[in-house]
């Protein structure tokens, strides 16, 4: 049973530039919730999305956006990135009572490096 | 708004050595609180979960307790082991969907 895949593991982009990362669930998950870890600090809550809709957003700007596809997998996308946009970006995933129960799966990450 | 506050690491320890590593909490209501590990190369996973004040979270030998009174969620191992080694997050989940999760603490076991 594949547990939550996270794709690419490591990337590199320019200021400016627009990245997205991709995320596949863990089998007979439905939602995704995405998060920002900042080196030395705890996962940031970014969005999460359930039934192909944002259900619920963290304090970010609108720079960052997502979906999320029939079969459940979810793109994260960050527009004209910043250098402050460097960090892990983690990918959870849950049944459909989403962060309520605090059971939460996670990929390994994105490591997104701005220069 | 809710917030999770934990112990500044890295904290270092001889193998058979007992953990604590403090956590409190500040949330409306009544929320759920967990500690999530990070081993070096791993995702996240969940550690144990407390939902209820006076619940204990047991898993692998560590336990924490969900005190109201006190707004803590302490984690505790009586002998730790140089595997456990990684990061601990301690955490909560309130009326929302979203987990917010306190700083981390690394852990070292030195053998």
């Amino acid at each position: 049973d594949a547990g939550v895949t996270q794709s690419p593991t490591h990337l590199i982009k320019t200021r400016g530039q627009q990245v997205t990362l991709r995320c596949s669930p863990k089998s007979g998950h439905d939602t995704v919730s995405w998060y920002q870890q900042a080196l030395g600090q705890g996962p940031q809550f970014i969005f999460q999305y359930y039934e192909e809709e944002e259900r619920q957003r963290g304090n970010f700007p609108d720079r960052f956006s997502g979906h999320q596809f029939p079969n459940y997998s979810s793109e994260l996308n960050v527009n004209a990135l910043l250098l402050g946009d460097s960090a892990l970006y983690l990918c959870a995933s849950s049944p459909g009572t989403g962060g309520v129960t605090g059971e939460l799966f996670f990929g390994e990450g994105s490591r997104l490096t701005v220069l | 708004g809710d917030s999770v506050t934990q112990m500044e690491g890295p904290v270092t320890l001889s193998e058979e050595a007992f953990l604590t590593i403090n956590c409190t909490y500040t949330a409306t209501g009544y929320p759920s609180l967990f500690w999530y590990v990070q081993y070096p190369g791993e995702g996240l996973q969940l550690l144990l979960k407390a939902t209820k004040a006076d619940d204990k979270g047991s898993n692998k030998g560590f336990e924490a307790t969900y005190r109201k009174e006190t707004t803590s969620f302490h984690l505790e191992k009586g002998s730790v082991q140089v595997s456990d080694s990684a990061v601990y997050f301690c955490a909560l989940s309130g009326a929302s969907y979203k987990i917010i999760f306190g700083k981390g603490t690394r852990l070292h076991i030195l053998p």
